[in-house]
């Protein structure tokens, strides 16, 4: 049973059009993150939650936003997609930041 | 912010053998350390992970050593099967940190048959 679900699998949008990505957890965790995975690259965080403290890293691009409604969801908003930001965007949790962090299946994210 | 290395970008061994990945981090404060194994198109999965209070940590086939002074941590895979095949990353980070978390640049394993 997937417990980490990101929606949708797929996104295409346009060059310039917010795109909003979601995630659930089934885990009743307390730690929610977001990574962007480009082709043959590692994961990279882009922020993380802790309950309801928003941890921005310092190199994430000021068109990255996220929001955590309640425990369970998580959501990755791009407000102007460039072609650079075409990648796989995966979410995790984790109970504990020194816990082991269940990822999701990703959105692969294109950019026309 | 956390520097992570990781050695080799591949790798090839004959089933049976074993496989040796290394990673290097800089931030000291760093203690949770996971390694991850990732099929093409799939999610990451944890392997193992082991925190900076222990320096060596077994699960069946797979093992993980942290050298905390040097600032190293290895993943050892012994008796490997083609169903190891992947791409492994190393990461660096936890509480002490600042809940920050930096993966190494991934190891692509090919075990021959």
């Amino acid at each position: 049973d997937a417990m980490v679900i990101q929606n949708p699998r797929y996104q295409v949008t346009q060059f310039g059009k917010p795109v909003t990505l979601s995630c659930s957890q089934t885990l009743n965790h307390n730690v929610m993150y977001w990574y962007q995975q480009k082709s043959s690259q590692a994961p990279k965080l882009l922020f993380h939650y802790y309950d309801k403290d928003f941890n921005n890293e310092a190199d994430t691009p000021d068109n990255f936003q996220s929001r955590r409604p309640n425990t369970s969801f998580c959501f990755l908003d791009i407000r102007s997609p460039g072609l650079g930001d075409a990648a796989m965007y995966l979410c995790a949790t984790s109970s504990d930041p020194n816990q082991p962090q269940h990822f999701g299946d990703g959105t692969r994210l294109s950019i026309l | 912010g956390e520097n992570v290395e990781q050695h080799p970008s591949t790798l090839s061994v004959q089933e049976g053998d074993s496989a040796v990945i290394k990673c290097t981090y800089s931030d000291s404060a760093s203690n949770y350390f996971p390694w991850y194994k990732q099929e093409l198109g799939k999610r990451p999965q944890l392997i193992i992970d082991i925190r900076s209070n222990v320096g060596e940590k077994k699960d069946q086939r797979i093992a993980v050593t942290l050298n905390k002074t040097a600032k190293h941590f290895s993943l050892h895979i012994t008796e490997t099967q083609p169903e190891d095949s992947a791409v492994y990353f190393c990461a660096a980070g936890g509480s002490n940190t600042g809940n920050q978390f930096y993966f190494g640049t991934g190891t692509s394993l090919t075990v021959i048959p």
